[in-house]
């Protein structure tokens, strides 16, 4: 069974970039019609899907957050990669990675971690 | 892409059966087959409980299932358990390859 989890800094200062990893175990990354997603959550309130990548590496990105958005894989270790820049103490939230397909954003989660922008 | 609305809190006594609504527009709800919902457990990930509308991943109770009429979709819960406690999330596909969550709706089991 597919597992993910993400890793990163817990603490970033305001106009600085996130940058987040999501490791994928059970499977190779680039098998199967698969789409890699970011999706995160603020304390309290709803998840927000943030944007996805194909195994081709074609991307798909929330057109709230487009402009400061960047995801990219790494098929060689098995990862898929967020970086989120220019932020402020709006985008701190839990982020998670998850796997979908054409159906659905995410079939499978990763359990998620904690980023903070504070100076 | 404005978030899908969906009912704050909804409440029911074991064995009852809920419904959660999710409303979205013509944009997204309305044009695709394509929602699904997520169980939410305090400090946990979600956990897919429905997807293209009405399918249930495997391992997940029948006693879940999902619906839509017009630019609204529904998650159904039947004989309420009390590990049914949570928060659900429905998303839904919005077209030019983006995705909506709505805003989530705690579940109390009384």
């Amino acid at each position: 069974q597919v597992q993910l989890q993400e890793s990163g800094p817990g603490l970033v200062k305001p106009s600085q970039t996130l940058s987040l990893t999501c490791t994928v175990s059970g499977g190779s990354i680039s098998s199967g019609s698969y789409y890699w997603s970011w999706i995160r959550q603020p304390a309290g309130k709803g998840l927000e899907w943030i944007g996805r990548i194909y195994t081709s590496g074609s991307t798909n990105y929330n057109p709230s957050l487009k402009s400061r958005v960047t995801i990219s894989v790494d098929t060689s270790k098995n990862q898929f990669s967020l970086k989120l820049s220019s932020v402020t103490a709006a985008d701190t939230a839990v982020y998670y990675c998850a796997r979908g397909d054409g159906g659905t954003p995410g079939n499978y989660w990763g359990q998620g971690t904690l980023v903070t922008v504070s100076s | 892409q404005s978030a899908l609305t969906q009912p704050a809190s909804v409440s029911g006594s074991p064995g009852q059966s809920i419904t959660i609504s999710c409303t979205g527009t013509s944009s997204d709800v309305g044009s695709y087959n394509l929602v699904s919902w997520y169980q939410q457990h305090p400090g946990k990930a979600p956990k897919l409980m429905i997807y293209e509308g009405s399918k249930r991943p495997s391992g997940v109770s029948n006693r879940f299932s999902g619906s839509k009429s017009g630019n609204t979709a529904s998650l159904t819960i039947s004989g309420l358990q009390a590990e049914d406690e949570a928060d659900y999330y429905c998303c839904s596909y919005a077209g030019s390859s983006v995705w909506v969550f709505g805003g989530g709706t705690k579940l109390t089991v009384l």
